[in-house]
């Protein structure tokens, strides 16, 4: 089993729909819970960084995490086809190296 | 662009041959991370730099693998006698500390590797 694991998708939503991407962790000693999200042939590029549990939002992006359960979540609000890509989630028990996820590809639809 | 930046952004190359690949930080960040990525997976951790220092080596890196980082600066990634598993999307990243928050990860482009 995989220290975290995500759903690979694809995941098709029409322009405008919430988007909820998810991953469960197996390691209670993480507490660092970062999202990234990666185009075709790029580098990731950091979205939404959480330390402990707790909601963060920023813009149409809120990231939550519930330790208690070892599920984090990242919620897209009117999704726009910019936003189709694939979705990393990331996480650390102390500050240095990330477990990522296998990340999740999402594609929105005009 | 004050990125992450990695050279060369495409490298293709036989089996056998030695490959190096090159990592400028973000200038005030002291931690460089190396990552390798394959085809539908998510990063994986290779090895990491506080400043001139080479903190952890992932058991990935294998005596084929070395890397360094001179003066704290840029970044060397070499891979010798390369294989056609070695073919990947090689990853570098440098962090600022948030004190007791920890720390931010930025990715460069990354460097895609096809051993033929």
């Amino acid at each position: 089993q995989k220290e975290v694991e995500q759903d690979p998708g694809p995941l098709s939503v029409p322009e405008g729909a919430i988007v909820s991407l998810n991953c469960t962790y197996s390691n209670s000693a993480f507490q660092y819970f970062m999202w990234y999200r990666q185009y075709s042939r790029k580098g990731p590029e950091l979205l939404m960084y959480t330390y402990s549990s707790g909601n963060k939002e920023d813009g149409r992006f809120t990231a939550q995490v519930d330790k208690s359960s070892k599920y984090i979540s990242l919620f897209i609000r009117d999704s726009q086809p910019s936003d189709s890509a694939t979705y990393l989630c990331a996480m650390s028990d102390n500050t240095d190296k990330l477990i990522f996820g296998t990340g999740t590809r999402l594609q929105v639809f005009p | 662009d004050t990125g992450v930046s990695q050279n060369p952004r495409h490298k293709i190359t036989k089996r056998g041959q030695n490959v190096t690949f090159r990592c400028d930080p973000i200038s005030e960040h002291n931690r460089l991370y190396w990552y390798r990525q394959t085809l539908g997976q998510g990063p994986e951790f290779l090895t990491y730099f506080q400043n001139e220092a080479q903190l952890e080596k992932s058991r990935l890196l294998s005596d084929r693998f070395s890397a360094e980082r001179p003066k704290g600066s840029f970044s060397t990634l070499e891979i010798q006698r390369t294989e056609q598993g070695d073919s990947a999307m090689y990853l570098c990243a440098s962090s600022q500390i948030l004190g007791p928050f920890g720390e931010t990860q930025y990715f460069g482009p990354g460097t895609r590797l096809l051993v033929l």
